[in-house]
């Protein structure tokens, strides 16, 4: 079975300094990964996603993550974080062991901008 | 906007009573999925439908069903509900089964349960 653990349900950063958003998955398979943001009140939005190309994924609104097989992690990056960036962020799995390819979700972390 | 629609936006409802939630899919996309987001279990995936049938399930109770018609929506049904019902349900879509394919999800129903 798959899993996603993301470290940290809150993380504080100020404005123009890094974000690094933790994610750790399980997956007895090779796994596709997803970040997703959530603003309040909204759908989820899909920030990037790896599904076995390059390691390094950049994704949507200057984010980008890293795919580390020996580590089994995705983490999150941002080089500056803006205002903007304020939401909760989930990292998700699929694989294809799943017949239907469904989405397994880390808890979330919700990111905070401090200015 | 993700070109996933859902109805209602919100629903407030008794314990015991039934509901249901519709969602339609981006153009084009055969595969809907259905989950639910909680403040105590998180987003958890509900069940699967590909082209009019059913794929998979997950934590879906049996109080819950679902199916997606010819035309491709699909529709949630909620059965004697209870207060821990109360959550945000989602419908994404996405084009097909292939593995890595990315699902579009719709701005949710918000489900309050008295």
């Amino acid at each position: 079975a798959q899993s996603v653990t993301q470290l940290g349900s809150h993380v504080s950063v100020s404005e123009g300094a890094l974000v690094l958003l933790r994610c750790n998955y399980s997956s007895s398979v090779p796994p596709y990964l997803f970040w997703y943001v959530q603003y309040p009140n909204q759908g989820l939005q899909l920030l990037l996603k790896y599904t076995s190309a390059a390691t390094l994924v950049k994704g949507i609104n200057g984010f980008e993550a890293e795919f580390k097989k020996s580590e089994t992690s995705f983490h999150l990056t941002k080089p500056s974080a803006h205002m903007s960036d304020a939401a909760e962020y989930f990292c998700a799995v699929s694989d294809e062991a799943n017949a239907g390819n469904m989405l397994t979700f880390g808890g979330g972390t919700r990111l905070m901008v401090k200015p | 906007d993700s070109g996933v629609t859902q109805t209602p936006k919100h629903l407030i409802t008794a314990t015991g009573q039934r509901v249901t939630l519709r969602c339609s899919p981006r153009s084009g996309d055969l595969s809907v999925y259905w989950y639910q987001q909680s403040l105590d279990q998180g987003l958890q995936f509900l069940i699967q439908y590909y082209n009019g049938e059913e794929r998979a399930k997950g934590n879906i109770l049996e109080r819950f069903s679902a199916q997606q018609f010819p035309d491709l929506h699909s529709e949630l049904n909620l059965s004697s509900l209870e207060l821990g019902d109360s959550a945000l349900y989602f419908c994404a879509s996405a084009l097909g089964l292939a593995g890595g394919e990315t699902q579009y999800f719709g701005p949710g129903t918000r489900l309050l349960v008295l």
